[in-house]
């Protein structure tokens, strides 16, 4: 049964940069689509972005992009998220997610997720 | 502001049916994307539900049905059971090549 390990938590300060990993054990994130989704406290989901194994590059939210960057690791089996330029509002727990293969579509469901990082943001 | 729209809170006695709504537009669920349904219990994370619309990963109760029709969605539930009780989100793709989420039912079992 694969699971997705993620670090428990990161602080960080004003204007830096986070990233966060996501290691699959028991199971691989090769070829699987790979989502990240962000939680702020007491809030819903926000979609940060992916990687979509046919298309070439990561695709990230609007509000996102240009401060993110996503990107994985074959060798370690490992995906990585970078936000920079960190502010206040981009406390939130940081959830990699793995799609579930679905046909031919690329637009499929988060079936495996990590257990979740939180990031705070503080002075 | 959440792109899927989906009604805050929701409640049911135990045994009842619940129908949670999910409702995009031309880019997103009207566009043809499948809609996915999560559930979420306070402090855990997200569960699948139901993924391409109408379809029940093993383990989840055949009390869960969804549902999709234009630019909506729906989730039901059946048989309500205490263990219900959690937030449900809805997720489709845009146009964009972005996923979009709704806002999150609460689901209070009375």
């Amino acid at each position: 049964q694969v699971q997705l390990e993620q670090a428990g938590a990161e602080v960080k300060k004003p204007g830096s940069s986070v990233t966060v990993s996501c290691k699959a054990s028991g199971g691989t994130l090769s070829g699987h689509a790979i989502n990240w989704v962000r939680q702020a406290p007491g809030q819903g989901l926000e979609w940060v972005g992916g990687i979509f194994p046919v298309f070439g590059t990561p695709t990230y939210a609007p509000s996102f992009k240009g401060r993110v960057t996503i990107h994985s690791d074959e060798s370690t089996d490992t995906a990585h998220m970078v936000v920079d330029n960190l502010r206040s509002e981009d406390t939130a727990i940081y959830y990699c997610a793995r799609g579930r293969p679905h046909g031919n579509t690329w637009y499929v469901a988060l079936d495996v997720w990590g257990q979740g990082t939180l990031v705070s943001v503080s002075p | 502001q959440s792109v899927l729209t989906q009604p805050p809170s929701m409640s049911g006695a135990p045994g009842q049916r619940v129908t949670i709504s999910c409702t995009g537009g031309g880019s997103n669920i009207g566009a043809g994307y499948d809609v996915h349904w999560y559930q979420q219990v306070p402090g855990t994370a997200p569960k699948l539900l139901i993924y391409a619309n109408s379809n029940r990963p093993s383990g989840v109760p055949d009390r869960f049905s969804g549902s999709k029709s234009g630019t909506s969605a729906s989730l039901v539930i059946t048989g309500l059971q205490a263990e219900d009780e959690a937030d449900y989100f809805c997720q489709s793709f845009d146009i964009s090549l972005s996923g979009v989420f709704g806002g999150g039912t609460k689901l209070t079992v009375l």
